[in-house]
């Protein structure tokens, strides 16, 4: 059974600080995408990784795949109110977008 | 247009009731999903269209009944749903299937008395 978790579940922190998202995976994937969801809203596409070693940063958040590890991780660099929301990543390993999501991190920003 | 687009947005049917949710995408993507989220958990998988054929099924009761009609439209027909299937259906399409993002609706939040 593929399992996708997320840690941590939930996350408040200090507007201006950093930190970082854990997603770890069960089984073999080298693709793997992070979604954000503002609470009642829809999923918007944050990053797409698409190989080991992948990197990509949009403003202050930085993702990254290790699939050796099967590891993905979200950073979030001096954390500001408006990244408030709840991060999810999610793995492909059909390779058909037919994405399994992780358990999802809350994250409140404390200004 | 780069919107997936859901109808409706809100609906409140009965256990005997027959309703449809419908998505509609005019991005020329090829893939279209349905995916069902609870409450403050992850969406789940539901159905895979690839080029309007249905390619996925996650093993979902047949109360739910997914369609294509042409590849900028699906469907999700209902009937006889029970209280546990309230939630938020979301759709997403995403271009050939494949190392691409998937674009989603705003979902049709769907309670069932």
């Amino acid at each position: 059974e593929l399992k996708v978790e997320q840690n941590p579940l939930f996350l408040s922190m200090q507007e201006g600080k950093n930190y970082t998202i854990y997603c770890n995976y069960s089984t073999t994937s080298d693709r793997l995408y992070w979604y954000r969801q503002d609470p009642g809203k829809s999923l918007e596409s944050l990053f797409v990784l698409l190989s080991n070693g992948a990197v990509k940063q949009e403003g202050r958040l930085m993702a990254s795949l290790d699939t050796k590890a099967r590891l993905s991780t979200l950073h979030i660099t001096a954390a500001v109110h408006d990244l408030s929301a709840t991060y999810f990543c999610a793995v492909d390993i059909r390779l058909g977008n037919q994405f399994y999501f992780g358990t999802g991190t809350s994250l409140t920003v404390i200004p | 247009d780069t919107e997936v687009t859901q109808t409706p947005k809100h609906l409140v049917m009965g256990m005997t009731n027959k309703k449809s949710l419908k998505c509609e995408q005019h991005m020329g993507h090829r893939a279209m999903y349905w995916y069902k989220q609870k409450a403050k958990k992850p969406p789940e998988l539901m159905f895979v269209y690839s080029y309007e054929k249905l390619s996925i099924n996650e093993s979902v009761p047949s109360r739910f009944s997914p369609e294509c009609p042409n590849s900028s439209l699906l469907n999700l027909h209902l009937h006889a749903l029970q209280p546990e299937d309230s939630a938020l259906y979301l759709c997403a399409s995403s271009p050939r299937g494949w190392d691409t993002e998937a674009f989603f609706g705003q979902g049709t939040r769907l309670t069932v008395v």
